[in-house]
């Protein structure tokens, strides 16, 4: 069983849409959590950890489920600019970051 | 700070021949990570160093592969012998204790 698991999208949005993405993770002792965004041909870059409290970064919204064990990213007003693949990181006790495949967004004109 | 340095940016070789992915993590971070990104398999993790050491390699595919972190600045990821189906990207990235993990931009290795 995979560590991370993520709908691998594509996710086709209009302009201005919200978006939620979710992943869920398989080991209770992961530790800290993460959203990374990853452009076309490029390597991923960290978007926004996730706390347990949940947090908010403009339009971007993480939150994070340990007792269901899933994360959940939610994007306000699309733009343009969001078309990515996001990507769900956990840190895993010991060290270890595991990556979801990552979910395909594309905002549409 | 450069951030993740990694070369070359692109390898292109025959199979059977042995590929050299080199790597030098942000200065003062005191773990390494190999990952290979295929299409089909998404992000994996091959193998992980800290403060040096290697801690965990179950992810390595086959004997063929293998990692070293020799010093603190620098790591290299061999294939040998290469085979097609070992074509992917291949990122190194850096952490300090958990935090945020920088990542290099990576080997694009086609193996033909």
């Amino acid at each position: 069983r995979k560590e991370v698991e993520q709908d691998p999208g594509p996710f086709n949005v209009p302009e201005g849409a919200t978006v939620a993405f979710n992943c869920t993770y398989s080991n209770s002792a992961s530790q800290s959590f993460f959203w990374y965004r990853q452009d076309c041909r490029k390597e991923p870059k960290l978007l926004m950890s996730v706390y347990s409290s949940g947090n908010e970064d403009g339009r971007f919204t993480a939150q994070l489920n340990r007792a269901s064990q899933y994360i959940s990213l939610l994007i306000r007003d699309s733009k343009l600019s969001d078309s990515a693949t996001y990507l769900c990181v956990v840190n895993i006790i010991g060290n270890q970051f595991y990556f979801g495949t990552g979910t395909s967004l594309t905002v549409i004109p | 700070d450069a951030g993740v340095i990694q070369s070359p940016r692109h390898e292109v070789t025959e199979m059977g021949q042995e590929v050299t992915l080199r790597c030098k993590p942000i200065s003062g971070h005191n773990s390494l990570f190999w990952y290979r990104q295929t299409m089909m398999r998404g992000l994996e993790l091959l193998i992980y160093f800290n403060n040096n050491v290697p801690i965990d390699d179950s992810g390595m595919p086959e004997d063929r592969f293998s990692a070293k972190m020799p010093n603190a600045s620098f790591s290299t990821l061999k294939i040998q012998p290469s085979e097609p189906r070992d074509s992917a990207v291949y990122f190194c990235a850096s952490t300090s204790y958990g935090d945020e993990a920088f990542f290099g931009q990576g080997t694009r290795l086609t193996v033909v």
